[in-house]
């Protein structure tokens, strides 16, 4: 089973709406941590929004939220008032214990490819 | 403050040759990660390091590849001889922690390889 599922290859939201990236994963760990990245265009990988598993509240990043529901091993990405410039590739990701020897690794989904519209 | 340095950003090479990629992580960070992004395979973590020393070089594809880290504020992966399949986007990134959770990894610009 892959650890990290994002099931939708592309997104379309019109700009000033909010929009949901998805992501599940699959660990057997109890302590480990979810990222999500975005890749605009030209290249770069930029750091958004980090939750950990035992954190209570879901974590803000000023536009970003994670809505992480634990049981069901989610953690979606809203986006909200969605700007042109929110246009790129979205990545999450998981580090966890993938030996059982603090032997963290990040492993990343295959992607969301958002479009803003005007 | 700098982020993580890649060099080159563009890298053009002929079937056979050596290619050597470049990476000065962040400042104080203990851990350094060598990732491979293709279309097929997505974003491979290829070998990473902690105070210099490789922890796990599982990701690395065969014993073309090879990696190292004379001092902790500089990284090259080595590629001897390439081939047009390592053709890929390569990032460099770092962390200050790890075995942590919580610790993210910040990634350079990648050095965007083709080879012919």
């Amino acid at each position: 089973a892959q650890k990290i599922t994002q099931t939708q290859p592309g997104m379309f939201v019109q700009e000033k709406e909010a929009v949901t990236l998805d992501c599940t994963y699959d660990t057997s760990d109890q302590s480990y941590g979810l990222f999500w990245y975005k890749q605009p265009s030209s290249g770069e990988m930029i750091f958004l929004i980090y939750q950990g598993s035992y954190d209570e509240q879901n974590a803000t990043e000023g536009r970003y939220s994670l809505n992480f529901q634990k049981a069901r091993k989610s953690a979606n990405l809203v986006i909200s008032a969605s700007q042109l410039g929110d246009s790129a590739m979205y990545f999450c990701a998981m580090n966890d214990d993938v030996s059982g020897g603090s032997n963290y690794k990040l492993t990343f989904g295959k992607g969301t490819l958002l479009t803003v519209n005007p | 403050d700098a982020g993580v340095i890649q060099s080159p950003r563009h890298e053009v090479t002929e079937m056979g040759q050596e290619v050597t990629l470049r990476c000065k992580p962040i400042s104080g960070h203990d851990y350094l990660f060598w990732y491979r992004q293709t279309m097929m395979r997505g974003l491979e973590l290829l070998i990473y390091f902690n105070n210099n020393v490789p922890i796990d070089d599982s990701g690395m594809p065969e014993d073309r590849f090879s990696a190292k880290m004379p001092n902790a504020s500089f990284s090259t992966l080595k590629i001897q001889p390439s081939e047009p399949r390592d053709s890929a986007v390569y990032f460099c990134a770092s962390s200050l922690y790890l075995g942590t959770q919580q610790e993210t990894q910040y990634f350079g610009p990648g050095t965007r390889l083709l080879v012919l």
